[in-house]
């Protein structure tokens, strides 16, 4: 059976750095991207970026790009989501994706991470 | 950039009524990069039709998408009491999401 399972629900200060992860499990990690979603009540769903496991090529959405950092590990199966200086606009719930290239449907999902930014 | 406008914003039926729902893009869009994912709260999205018309894996058949270019419907034939819900649709191409359609229980 295909998992994603992130990790738990984080409090920050603004300022404050923070790395989110991903693991996968019942599927070949390597060969499936792993794309990052923020959903917020303002904005809804945004596509922050991708990247591929096998060889880590990441490709940002330019509005994401510069503020966070995605990477993966592959001998761990685990992706990542990271901030080096959380605001509190980064407030949100954020989730992985599987997509089986770049450019395609996302058909597993983890089950999200509640990030509250707050002084 | 990509933009992608769903409506209603809410629809308010009983079930065994059919759903209709509507998305709209700003730019033609290849028909292969269209899916639908169905958010219930508490929950991440899930995927539900792909390609414009595929079903996913486990999808029942009530559900089924259509349409090309710049318009694209989701109908649910006759909603069950689970299908109330948020329904996205996505771009995948583009990577852009619509604002979602409410489908709850009238």
């Amino acid at each position: 059976e295909v998992q994603l399972v992130q990790s738990g629900a984080e409090v920050r200060k603004p300022g404050e750095s923070l790395t989110i992860s991903c693991k996968g499990s019942g599927y070949r990690f390597s060969d499936y991207w792993i794309g990052w979603v923020r959903q917020t009540p303002g904005k809804g769903l945004e596509w922050m970026g991708i990247i591929y496991p096998h060889d880590s090529d990441v490709k940002y959405t330019p509005s994401f790009r510069g503020h966070v950092t995605i990477s993966a590990d592959k001998s761990i199966r685990t992706a990542y989501l990271q901030w080096s200086s959380l605001q509190a606009s980064d407030s949100a719930i954020y989730y992985c994706a599987r997509r089986e290239a770049e450019w395609d449907h996302s058909d597993y999902w983890g089950q999200g991470t509640l990030v509250t930014v707050s002084s | 950039e990509v933009v992608l406008t769903q409506s209603p914003v809410t629809l308010s039926l009983s079930p065994g009524e059919r759903a209709t729902l509507s998305c709209r893009s700003s730019q033609t869009v290849g028909s292969s990069y269209l899916a639908w994912y169905q958010q219930k709260p508490g929950q991440a999205p899930r995927l539900l039709i792909y390609g414009s018309s595929i079903r996913a894996t486990g999808i029942p058949d009530r559900f089924s998408g259509s349409g090309s270019g710049t318009d694209f419907t989701l109908t649910i034939s006759r909603l069950e009491p689970e299908d109330f819900a948020v329904y996205y649709c996505h771009q995948y191409s583009s990577s852009a999401f619509g604002p979602g359609t409410k489908v709850d229980m009238k």
